[in-house]
This record gives structure tokens, C-alpha cells and sequence, in this order.
């Protein structure tokens, strides 16, 4: 089975400081995702990556960066965070299936709240 | 840009019902569509992925068909339990990313 793990389940940080979130997949995808959820918004891409070093940004890219130093981790950067960056982070990885059958898997969420 | 919604909003039925779910996306250009479940506070589980050249795909109790051209997808669960309760989301693909409705909110009620 493939598994997507995200660092922590649960955060609270305080305006201002860096924040790390941090996605580890353990099936060599070369493609991962990092989302946001928020009620009434659903799902919104921030960014993604498609192999290691590369980078794209998503729909929301504003107030966040990210980092792909190795193909099995992918981390999501809020460099000072604010209130408005209190939500739901998912981390989903990509495997290209067989005859280019594309399936994401999701790690469990981050949920982050900014005071 | 691909706009994905998903009616209605929440659902409770009583157990044992059969119910359906419905999901739409503007663009009929992509390459497959996915529906997945959210439990409360928890991350997405995959159901079942439709590639674009097929109409139905099956797993268990679970059905979802695709009809491209009308931009239309559904997902069938036949004689629903309290177990099924969660959200349900479509997402379709069109390239590298995937765009995501807002999820249908399903209570089955004992």
C-alpha cells in the first residue's frame, strides 16, 4: 500500500513565525501536491512538484513556498505566518498507474492554527 | 478553467438505502475523473478512478459512471450503512493537477 505521511497532525503557531510542514511518500512518485482545505473552498492547490528540485505553483501560492531536496519529501513553507493560513494541509502524492492511469494518494492533514 | 461542483451540499438517508451522488465539471476535456472519501478531520481515501474512455467503474458496493459530453459524473452506493458516512469528493483531471469539488456530506442514519 502506499503511504503518505505528513509530520503533524495538529499545530498551533503564533503570527509571524516560520512554518514547516513536512510530506514523506514511500512509492518513488515523482509527482506531489500540497492543498489547503478550508469550509465553503473545498480543495485548493498551492503547489506541486514533479521531480526533485522542480516546483510549480498551484492556484494559492501567495505567503507560501516549498522544497523538494529528495524525491520521497516534499515541504511546505509558510515563511511568516498569518491568521488567514489557519486551515487544513493535505500533502498527495501521484503515481502514474498503468497505461498513464493517474491516481493521488493523501496523507492524513496538517491542521494548522495561526493565533 | 474547470469549475467542479457537486450536488446536493449534504445527504442523510436512512440505512439500507440506495442513494446517488452527483458531480459536474464545465470543461469535458480531461483525462480522468476520481471520487474519493474524507472522514471527519482525516485525509482523502480513494474509491474509484474513471479514465476518460470509460463510462462506469465498480467496487463493491459502489458505482460511478462518466458521461463526458454532459460533464456529468455519479457515484451509486447501494444499500447504504452508518459506516458510509463521510464526505465525498470528485476530482477531475486535465494535465498535471486535479480540480476538486466541494464534496457532498453523507450521514446514514441507523
Amino acid at each position: 500500500d502506499v503511504k503518505v505521511t505528513q509530520s503533524s497532525r495538529y499545530l498551533v503557531k503564533r503570527t509571524g513565525e516560520k512554518v514547516f510542514l513536512e510530506c514523506v511518500q514511500d512509492m518513488d512518485h515523482e509527482n506531489m501536491f500540497w492543498y489547503r482545505q478550508d469550509p465553503g473552498l473545498g480543495l485548493r492547490l498551492i503547489y506541486f512538484s514533479y521531480d526533485v528540485k522542480m516546483k510549480e505553483k498551484g492556484d494559492i501560492p501567495e505567503g507560501y513556498s516549498v522544497s523538494r531536496e529528495k524525491k520521497e519529501r516534499f515541504s511546505l513553507i509558510l515563511e511568516s505566518a498569518s491568521t488567514n493560513q489557519t486551515s487544513m494541509y493535505l500533502c498527495a502524492s501521484r503515481d502514474p498507474g498503468l497505461a498513464g492511469v493517474e491516481t493521488q494518494y493523501f496523507g492524513p492533514g496538517t491542521r494548522l492554527l495561526v493565533l | 478553467k474547470q469549475e467542479v461542483t457537486q450536488i446536493p451540499a449534504a445527504l442523510s438517508v436512512p440505512e439500507g438505502e440506495n442513494l446517488v451522488l452527483n458531480c459536474s465539471f464545465t470543461d469535458s476535456a480531461i483525462y480522468n475523473l476520481q471520487w474519493f472519501r474524507q472522514d471527519p478531520g482525516k485525509g482523502l481515501t480513494s474509491l474509484l478512478l474513471i479514465q476518460s474512455s470509460q463510462r462506469e467503474q465498480t467496487s463493491g458496493r459502489l458505482n460511478a459512471s462518466l458521461d463526458k459530453s454532459s460533464g456529468r459524473s455519479t457515484l451509486y452506493i447501494a444499500a447504504s450503512q452508518p459506516g458510509d458516512s463521510a464526505t465525498y469528493l470528485c476530482a477531475v483531471s486535465a494535465g498535471q493537477n486535479f480540480v476538486f469539488g466541494p464534496g457532498t456530506r453523507l450521514s446514514v442514519l441507523p
